[in-house]
């Protein structure tokens, strides 16, 4: 079955840059038919899509992060990524990586999340 | 602030039937099928419960329905269970290859 690990610092200090690394398995991330996808929670929040990339590269983000963010994909390690520009404390969230389906545009699978702290 | 709006809380006793409304424009929930449903209990990642507006994906129970009508779509969760106390979330695709969620609502069971 599909699995998705989310890695990375627990602890970001502000105006810093966060970096996030999802490594997929059971499911070949090259494969079209899904975008890979980075969604954060705030804490006691709802949900905000932060973007998505396709196995081409094309990406497609939240307008109102779009400025910081970026999503990169290493197809060889089966791993996507997430980078946030000039984290502040809004920024502390937990972050899922999620597999979103293509045509229908769900997320079929989740990551665990892993929480992101701003703090100096 | 979100861009699909639901309502913040809702509540009903076991047994009982209650719907959760997610509304949103033309560009987003009423401009498309591509609605979703997701559950989420505390500490877990969301699950998805309904897609296309009113698919069940396998193994979820067909207490749970979704329908839209305009830009407000809904998800109707009949016979009420103690363990279908969470918080639902709506996601719709957008005119701009974006996707919004709804602010979530939570689900008290009585």
């Amino acid at each position: 079955q599909v699995q998705l690990q989310e890695s990375g610092p627990g602890l970001v200090k502000p105006s810093q840059t966060l970096s996030l690394t999802c490594t997929v398995s059971g499911d070949s991330i090259s494969s079209g038919g899904c975008y890979w996808s980075w969604i954060r929670q705030h804490p006691g929040g709802g949900l905000e899509w932060i973007g998505y990339i396709y196995h081409s590269g094309s990406t497609y983000f939240n307008p109102s992060l779009k400025s910081r963010v970026s999503i990169s994909i290493d197809t060889s390690k089966s791993q996507f990524s997430l980078r946030v520009t000039s984290m502040t404390a809004a920024d502390t969230a937990l972050y899922y990586c999620a597999r979103v389906t293509a045509a229908e545009q769900f997320v079929s699978h989740w990551g665990q999340g892993t929480p992101v702290t701003v703090s100096s | 602030q979100s861009d699909l709006t639901q309502p913040a809380s809702v509540s009903g006793s076991p047994g009982q039937s209650i719907t959760i409304s997610c509304t949103g424009t033309n560009t987003d929930v009423g401009g498309y099928t591509y609605v979703a449903w997701y559950q989420q209990h505390p500490g877990k990642a969301p699950k998805l419960i309904i897609s296309d507006v009113s698919s069940r994906p396998s193994g979820i129970s067909d207490r749970f329905s979704g329908s839209n009508s305009g830009n407000t779509a809904s998800l109707t969760i009949s016979g009420l269970q103690a363990e279908d106390e969470a918080d639902y979330y709506c996601s719709s695709y957008t005119n701009t290859d974006v996707v919004v969620f709804g602010g979530g609502t939570k689900l008290t069971v009585l």
